[in-house]
């Protein structure tokens, strides 16, 4: 099954709103990942959090790391038309190598 | 290269054939992964690679699944007989030794079984 699970599946803004997604996972982790993936090709990694931290900024991203909750969620602040993507959030699982597992993914559409 | 490359971009192949899918990693990186995503799904691992140790094939949905990776760069990922049901778009990225968390992507190849 998924480690990784994003809510909410679709997300519709308007440029200029923020956009949260939230990503559960199950078991414990070394780190957790975000990606972005436009058109369903190749995945852009966006930000990498540490199972020790509990929030890491880039640019207008913000990643919380809650790992008593098991949850993640990504921000993205002042939203534009170009953010419109499918969001994945993927986990670096303890004792299962480097293989990262994925969730779903939320997909984000913003309105200019 | 500037980044992970794969081709063919595109394959429409007829159930029961043979493909081949080829994934050149960034220059240096050691570890090679493929992954599968099915049309609106997350991505789901096949197989892994890293430097000259056995690979991890943990990931291979089935015995036509084969993968190998020649002089630690370029890796090809082979189905055999294809089904429908291999349908996908098959994501190759690479990290570097020592800082294996991050991995870069290719653009994929996307496989259509008629």
């Amino acid at each position: 099954s998924q480690q990784g699970e994003e809510d909410p599946q679709a997300l519709s803004i308007q440029e200029g709103e923020n956009a949260t997604m939230n990503c559960s996972y199950k078991t414990s982790i070394n780190n957790l990942q975000w990606y972005r993936q436009n058109s369903g090709r190749g995945l852009v990694h966006l930000i990498l959090i540490r199972s020790n931290e509990r929030e890491k900024h880039s640019g207008r991203l913000r990643v919380t790391l809650d790992t008593s909750k098991k949850s993640s969620s990504l921000l993205i602040t002042a939203s534009r038309a170009a953010d419109t993507a499918s969001y994945f959030c993927a986990t670096d699982v303890m004792g299962y190598g480097n293989k990262l597992v994925f969730g779903a993914g939320t997909i984000l559409r913003v309105k200019s | 290269g500037a980044g992970v490359s794969q081709s063919p971009s595109n394959k429409v192949t007829e159930k029961g054939k043979d493909v081949e899918l080829r994934c050149d990693p960034i220059s240096g990186h050691t570890a090679l992964y493929w992954y599968r995503q099915s049309l609106g799904q997350g991505l789901e691992f096949l197989i892994y690679f890293q430097g000259n140790s056995a690979p991890d094939k943990s990931g291979l949905p089935s015995d036509r699944f084969s993968a190998e990776r020649t002089g630690g760069s370029v890796s090809t990922l082979t189905i055999q007989r294809t089904q429908q049901e291999d349908s996908a778009v098959y994501l190759c990225a690479s990290s570097l030794m020592g800082q294996q968390e991050t991995q870069y992507f290719g653009p994929g190849t996307r496989l259509l079984v008629l």
